[in-house]
């Protein structure tokens, strides 16, 4: 099994482009999740969806915006690029039995 | 206060060596995870625990959760054990994980 699978696994940008991640798991879990990765603080829950068709913020959500419209798939996109929104960006996926699967990451530089 | 407190911050050991790394938090849990991260890499699940103690190879992860504290240990530490390790809590049956700041492991040969 893969996992999760995250692409793309690096961008670059400038700022005011929009961009889209993917996130694609085969483990069948009902919930996702996007967090973004900075320097000097712990992980950050940006959106998550607890099953197909939902959504709901999580801790920093502003700037993004994200879709589940099949259960295996979760994007995160962002409108407008800005610099603060230079990060690493992990997926995630989990299940109420078993522990988190984290796919392997994007790092996304706006310049 | 961060909710999710870990320490040391940094640890520098010589291979061979036992390592033992600590995390307490406040809020009251349905599970706490331990998540290593090698530099550039991803992220991996090592535990997921609720109770008591879990042990996989060389790795043991304790809980107490009346104390709100659990450990994360190493025994027999080697280079490739170098890594930031992550203590991470969830906040109930529909919580979301909150997440320490890690902790950055650093085995000398």
């Amino acid at each position: 099994n893969a996992g999760v699978t995250q692409t793309p696994k690096f961008r670059v940008l400038k700022t005011g482009q929009s961009m889209t991640l993917l996130c694609a798991q085969d483990m069948n879990h009902e919930y996702m999740y996007w967090y973004r990765q900075d320097p000097g603080m712990g992980l950050r829950l940006i959106h998550y969806s607890v099953g197909e068709g939902t959504t709901a913020k999580g801790e920093v959500p502003d700037g993004y915006n994200v879709s589940r419209l099949k259960k295996q798939n979760f994007l995160l996109g962002l409108e407008s690029a800005a610099p603060s929104q230079t990060s690493v960006y992990f997926c995630a996926s989990s299940s109420n039995r078993v522990g988190y699967t984290f796919g392997s990451g994007t790092r996304l530089t706006v310049v | 206060k961060n909710e999710v407190e870990q320490s040391p911050q940094n640890l520098t050991a010589q291979e061979g060596e036992f390592i033992t790394i600590n995390c307490s938090y406040s809020v009251g849990i349905s599970a706490l995870h331990w998540l290593q991260q090698h530099p550039g890499g991803g992220i991996v699940s090592l535990f997921m625990l609720s109770s008591g103690k879990k042990k996989h190879g060389r790795l043991i992860a304790t809980i107490n959760i009346q104390e709100k504290h659990s450990s994360l240990h190493i025994t027999a530490s080697h280079p490739r054990d170098s890594a930031v390790y992550i203590c991470a809590v969830k906040g109930g049956s529909q919580g979301n994980l909150i997440f320490g700041k890690g902790t950055k492991l650093s085995v000398k040969p």
